[in-house]
């Protein structure tokens, strides 16, 4: 069965460290997106992708990047890892741009920034 | 900006209790509308959604209708279940390319 994974589930960096959280769907989905959930503000965009070799920035984009080369990953780096970038992380993607589209959710990655 | 504002959790049902989940949205076109449910230590799924005013979006006995002249998307069912334990999300999009999704409301369903 298609699907899309994260890895790791679970990350403890210090301050500073660059960080790389994995984001993998063998949907064969064209978009693919990264949100991360805070309590308070439920999901936000931190970077989105419609295709190989495009990148687009979200709402919260600031200390992420992402680079997409083929059509199965999506990995979303932290440049240099902040407290207030403590979060979780969902990937997700859907098939075409339309708006009707279901979007697949991964299971989440937990980061915890000291 | 666009935004979905939900109504704040947690709350506590009996089974078999009539279930209503508020949301309101904020929107400057005419995005669809989402219910997604999350189950612990899981992603988030796709519940039901609508795509256009007056449609109604229905599944696992979850209902919600698109009414543009009161700008909301409210969640309803007429008898929970233990298992619909969990957290639903209410989203819309796209506008500008983005999705917008509300804090999200936690459900508890006790015997």
């Amino acid at each position: 069965d298609a699907e899309i994974t994260q890895s790791p589930r679970h990350k403890i960096t210090e301050t500073g460290r660059q960080v790389t959280l994995a984001c993998h769907q063998t949907w064969n989905h064209n978009n693919m997106f990264w949100y991360r959930q805070d309590l308070g503000h439920g999901l936000r965009l931190i970077h989105y992708s419609y295709g190989v070799q495009d990148t687009n920035k979200g709402e919260v984009s600031d200390g992420y990047s992402v680079s997409r080369s083929n059509t199965e990953d999506l990995p979303l780096t932290l440049e240099s890892a902040a407290s207030s970038q403590t979060s979780v992380y969902f990937c997700a993607s859907s098939e075409s741009k339309r708006g009707t589209d279901t979007q697949y959710f991964g299971p989440g990655t937990r980061l915890t920034v000291l | 900006g666009d935004s979905v504002t939900q109504m704040e959790g947690p709350v506590t049902l009996s089974e078999e209790a009539f279930l209503t989940i508020n949301c309101t949205y904020t929107a400057t076109g005419y995005p669809s509308l989402f219910w997604y449910v999350q189950y612990p230590g899981e992603g988030l799924q796709l519940l039901l959604k609508a795509t256009k005013a007056d449609d109604k979006g229905s599944n696992k006995g979850f209902e919600a209708t698109y009414r543009k002249e009161t700008t909301s998307f409210h969640l309803e069912k007429g008898s929970v279940q233990v298992s619909d334990s969990a957290v639903y999300f209410c989203a819309l999009g796209p506008t500008g390319n983005q999705f917008y999704f509300g804090t999200g409301t936690s459900l508890t369903v006790i015997p």
